[in-house]
C-alpha cells in the first residue's frame, strides 16, 4: 500500500536558519504530493503541492520538488521565522476509488526561536 | 465564502454510548472526506463521499463506524458503542474533485472526541 515517511521532530531552529524536512513516499502509480501545515490551535491548511515528477511546489517561501527517482518531496525554506512554528505533514493522494484520499506522514513539529 | 465547518468542536462521552459528528462542506464541493487524527495512529483516512454515495469506505476501522451524506452536502459520522481507542480528533475535508487533476482538500477545524 501507499505510505509516507517524514523525519521525526521536534525540530528547533533559530530565526533565519535554513529548514529542511525530509519526506519520502511509497506508492503505486503516480501520486500527487502535498505539504500541509497545522498552526497551533488551527486546522490543517494546504501549504504547497506538486502533481507530477520534477514539479516544484512553492508558497510563503517554502519549496518542495517532486523527485520520482528518489521518491522524495523534501520541504525547504531558506530563512524561517517564528511564525513558521507549526506541525508540517507530508502527504500523497491516491485516486483509487475515484477520490483523492490522502495518506499522511506522521508530522514534524517545527519550533523557531528568536 | 465559508469554509468547512464541523460540530460539535468537542465531545466527551462515556464508553458504550453512540456519538454523531457533523460536517458542513464548502458549498459546491462534491467530494467529502473524513479523517481522524490520533496520537497513536497519526492522520488516517476513514471514508470518501462523491455526492451522496461512498465509493471508498476502506478506512473505517470497524462496523461500529458509519457515515452518510444527504443532499450532496452535510455529512454525519456515527460511532456506535464508543470505545476509549476511538478518542481522537475527527477531521472533515471537502474538495471539488476535478476529475482530471488533483484538487485541494479544505479541512474543517475538527471535532475532538474523548471517550471516558
Amino acid at each position: 500500500g501507499n505510505s509516507v515517511t517524514q523525519m521525526e521532530g521536534p525540530v528547533t531552529l533559530s530565526e533565519e536558519a535554513f529548514l529542511t524536512i525530509n519526506c519520502t513516499y511509497t506508492a503505486t502509480g503516480y501520486p500527487s504530493l502535498f505539504w500541509y501545515v497545522q498552526y497551533p490551535g488551527e486546522g490543517l491548511q494546504l501549504l504547497l503541492k506538486a502533481t507530477k515528477a520534477d514539479d516544484k511546489g512553492s508558497n510563503k517561501g517554502f519549496e518542495a520538488t517532486y523527485r520520482k527517482e528518489t521518491t522524495s518531496f523534501h520541504l525547504e525554506k531558506g530563512s524561517v521565522q517564528v511564525s513558521d512554528s507549526a506541525v508540517y505533514f507530508c502527504a500523497l493522494s491516491d485516486r483509487a476509488g475515484g477520490g483523492n484520499k490522502l495518506t499522511f506522514g506522521t508530522g514534524t513539529q517545527l519550533k523557531v526561536e528568536l | 465564502g465559508a469554509g468547512v465547518s464541523q460540530s460539535p468542536s468537542n465531545k466527551v462521552t462515556e464508553k458504550g454510548k453512540d456519538v454523531e459528528l457533523r460536517c458542513d462542506p464548502i458549498s459546491g464541493h462534491t467530494a467529502l472526506y473524513w479523517y481522524r487524527q490520533s496520537l497513536g495512529q497519526g492522520l488516517e483516512f476513514l471514508i470518501y463521499f462523491q455526492g451522496n454515495s461512498a465509493p471508498d469506505k476502506s478506512g473505517l476501522p470497524s462496523d461500529r463506524f458509519s457515515a452518510e451524506r444527504t443532499g450532496g452536502s452535510v455529512s454525519t459520522l456515527t460511532i456506535q458503542r464508543t470505545q476509549q481507542e476511538d478518542s481522537a480528533v475527527y477531521l472533515c475535508a471537502s474538495s471539488l474533485n476535478v476529475p482530471l487533476g488533483t484538487d485541494t482538500q479544505y479541512f474543517g477545524p475538527g471535532t475532538r472526541l474523548t471517550v471516558l
